[in-house]
């Protein structure tokens, strides 16, 4: 399968743990998204990466978030601290470089913060 | 900033009738437009796309899609629904380097 792979699908934690998420994109994309979705509510956009530079990050991300792209293949995002209002489905999408904006997305990553 | 409203949350229709959903967007420059669809269980997929050119585009499954720069609007339809439509669709614009979706409309098929 060539698509784009995140890793763990599901994970329960306690509060104040940190979590992490890999997300693999298609080989031949050169931009990545991470997006998080709360039931009832549609993706929204969390930080995105041209390559390894990461380009933009939203106000959503408090700084509890991070995420890296070292070699502009895999990406990381990691949860410190983790809180109750962090559940919630972490997706990855990523997209090639040329032409318009396509998102290509992963299965995502169920967050559950207990 | 772009933003996409859509103002059906939840859409419940018999087989074989016909399906529009509404969606709405703003931005202030060129814009790209999706629509998404998410099968129970499944990732969000692609269904059509509209970059430039004819406004009405076609996508997978027999679905359309409508843009109207006057109205700000990329409806979704399908003349004649079947119950494997049911699903969550998702409205999406593009604006510099990021897709903004809208909340999604649960759509529900009876047989």
């Amino acid at each position: 399968d060539t698509g784009v792979s995140q890793d763990p699908r599901h994970k329960i934690t306690k509060r104040g743990q940190n979590v992490t998420f890999r997300c693999d994109p298609i080989s031949e994309h050169n931009r990545l998204y991470w997006y998080r979705q709360t039931l009832g509510q549609g993706p929204e956009f969390l930080t995105y990466f041209q390559n390894e530079a990461q380009l933009e990050k939203s106000r959503l991300l408090s700084d509890r978030f991070s995420a890296e792209r070292p070699k502009g293949s895999f990406s990381t995002l990691e949860i410190q601290r983790t809180e109750q209002g962090d559940s919630a489905m972490y997706l990855c999408a990523s997209s090639p470089s040329v032409g318009a904006l396509e998102l290509f997305f992963g299965e995502g990553s169920r967050l559950t913060v207990l | 900033a772009q933003s996409v409203s859509q103002h059906n949350h939840h859409v419940i229709l018999s087989e074989a009738a016909s399906l529009e959903l509404g969606c709405n967007y703003s931005y202030g420059g060129t814009v790209n437009l999706f629509w998404y669809v998410q099968y129970p269980g499944q990732h969000l997929q692609l269904l059509l796309k509209y970059f430039s050119g004819d406004p009405l585009v076609k996508g997978i499954k027999g679905f359309e899609a409508e843009f109207i720069k006057s109205k700000f609007s990329f409806n979704l339809r399908k003349p004649s629904v079947q119950w494997s439509d049911t699903a969550e669709y998702f409205c999406a614009v593009t604006g510099y380097q990021k897709v903004t979706f809208g909340t999604g409309t649960k759509l529900q098929v009876i047989p």
